[in-house]
């Protein structure tokens, strides 16, 4: 089993919609949860981080976290044609000083 | 505010040769980490490196290497390239480590021919 896992796309939206990514966890004591967005030929940005369960916003952007389902989601709101990209869902187990990436789900907003 | 530099952006090299990447990352973080990036596997995680200590270490064989210096810059070192070790590298830092997230660099894409 994969340590962290994506849905698999990839997604297209059209502009102005909602799109919902989704991140599974293998890792229990998992403490920290990140969504990077890369796009191509580009290196990874840092674009949500969470650490207790809910919800928090980010602009149009939202993250979920649910611990005791090990899960994490993002939505993007609005979806904008700069919103396509590749999206990546990144945990750190606290104690293990790395973070586990999973494969990436690429977005992508047709306008 | 200048951010993680890699250094070089692309490089060539011959199988069997040996080669060091560059990673200065943003003043005052003093984590460092290193990962591969490749289409197959995605993003694996090399070393991470605080305050001139490797605090872990992924699953990569022994020719790959680094080191952090005490004014936090870190280089990488791979050594008896093999053509599987073309990828993009990126170097990662953070004030105190995977916890606070972290800002990447632009990587060093390296091709083994």
């Amino acid at each position: 089993q994969k340590e962290v896992e994506q849905n698999s796309g990839p997604l297209s939206v059209p502009e102005g919609a909602i799109a919902s990514l989704n991140c599974t966890y293998s890792d229990r004591g998992s403490q920290s949860f990140f969504w990077y967005r890369q796009y191509s030929g580009k290196s990874p940005e840092l674009i949500m981080s969470i650490y207790s369960n809910g919800d928090k916003e980010d602009g149009r952007f939202t993250a979920q976290l649910n611990k005791a389902s090990q899960y994490v989601s993002l939505l993007i709101r609005d979806s904008q044609p700069s919103d396509s990209a590749t999206y990546l869902c990144a945990v750190n187990g606290g104690s293990d000083y790395k973070l586990s990436f999973g494969a990436g789900t690429t977005v992508t907003v047709r306008a | 505010k200048a951010g993680v530099t890699q250094t070089p952006r692309y490089l060539i090299k011959t199988r069997g040769q040996q080669v060091t990447l560059s990673c200065s990352p943003i003043s005052g973080h003093r984590s460092v980490s290193w990962y591969q990036q490749t289409p197959g596997q995605g993003l694996q995680f090399l070393f991470e490196y605080f305050s001139e200590t490797q605090r872990n270490k992924g699953n990569f064989p022994g020719r790959f290497s680094g080191r952090q210096f005490s004014n936090s810059r870190s280089e990488m070192n791979v050594s008896t390239l093999e053509l599987g070790d073309s990828a993009l590298y990126l170097c990662a830092s953070s004030y105190s480590g995977p916890r606070s997230g972290y800002t990447f660099g632009s990587g060093t894409r390296l091709t083994v021919v």
